[in-house]
């Protein structure tokens, strides 16, 4: 049972114009959700978070919103660069483990993003 | 700081052959975790260590072992491989798992192939 769904497995834009990479999740106990960027042959690296309390919330040319009754969120790139060309994976948390004392991270499949100059 | 290392970069493995992958971080993080990735899949992570002597199973743990003697060092052991543990391996830190936003630092990976 997939609990975090990325359905588009790629998407491609063009250099200036707004990246919206989408993200869909089952388990309403999720705490956070983390975005991930990952080259090819390089190991994921962290992009941008948000709180399951908040709505959006933006670093930069980056801003993830979340919206809590459909159990949806997204990620905005404006404006896209060539370099922005990854793989995303989309994340969220839940606490777990005896006591509820530990954070486990469950991942979307990716959605391969190519930005074209 | 070099951050989260992983040797080998790729090993090939015959069935039934026993390895280790080894992953070191110098961040002086307490959280550790395995993870795989294979094509069409996201993450799943294989075993984890909130600190020193801790250690405890995620999603998909069968055929591995793990043990965490020092908070630097996080070993992962394939006991007799087979095919299907054909992957990429990526191992990650964190300062804390009490935290939910806290990010998670990836080493490069290891690229296996198992024959």
């Amino acid at each position: 049972d997939q609990q975090v769904k990325q359905n588009s497995p790629s998407l491609s834009v063009q250099e200036g114009r707004i990246s919206i990479l989408n993200c869909d999740y089952t388990n309403s106990m999720f705490d956070y959700f983390l975005w991930y960027k990952k080259y090819p042959a390089e190991g994921p690296t962290f992009l941008i978070s948000i709180s399951s309390i908040k709505d959006k919330n933006e670093d930069g040319r980056f801003t993830v919103f979340l919206n809590k009754s459909a159990k949806h969120l997204s990620l905005h790139i404006v404006p896209s660069q060539p370099g922005d060309s990854a793989v995303y994976f989309c994340a969220a948390n839940i606490l777990e483990g005896s006591g509820g004392s530990n954070y486990k991270l469950t991942f979307g499949k990716g959605t391969l993003l190519t930005v074209n100059p | 700081n070099a951050g989260v290392t992983q040797t080998p970069k790729f090993q090939v493995l015959k069935t039934g052959q026993s390895m280790t992958l080894q992953c070191a971080q110098d961040m002086n993080h307490e959280y550790m975790s395995w993870y795989r990735q294979d094509p069409g899949m996201g993450l799943r992570l294989i075993h984890y260590s909130v600190g020193a002597g801790i250690t405890d199973q995620g999603e998909v743990p069968n055929g591995y072992n793990v043990s965490r003697s020092t908070t630097e060092d996080f070993p992962l052991r394939l006991l007799s491989a087979a095919p299907s543990q054909t992957s990429v391996y990526f191992c990650a830190s964190s300062y804390s798992h009490t935290s939910g936003d806290n990010e998670q630092f990836f080493g490069p990976g290891t690229r296996l192939t198992v024959l």
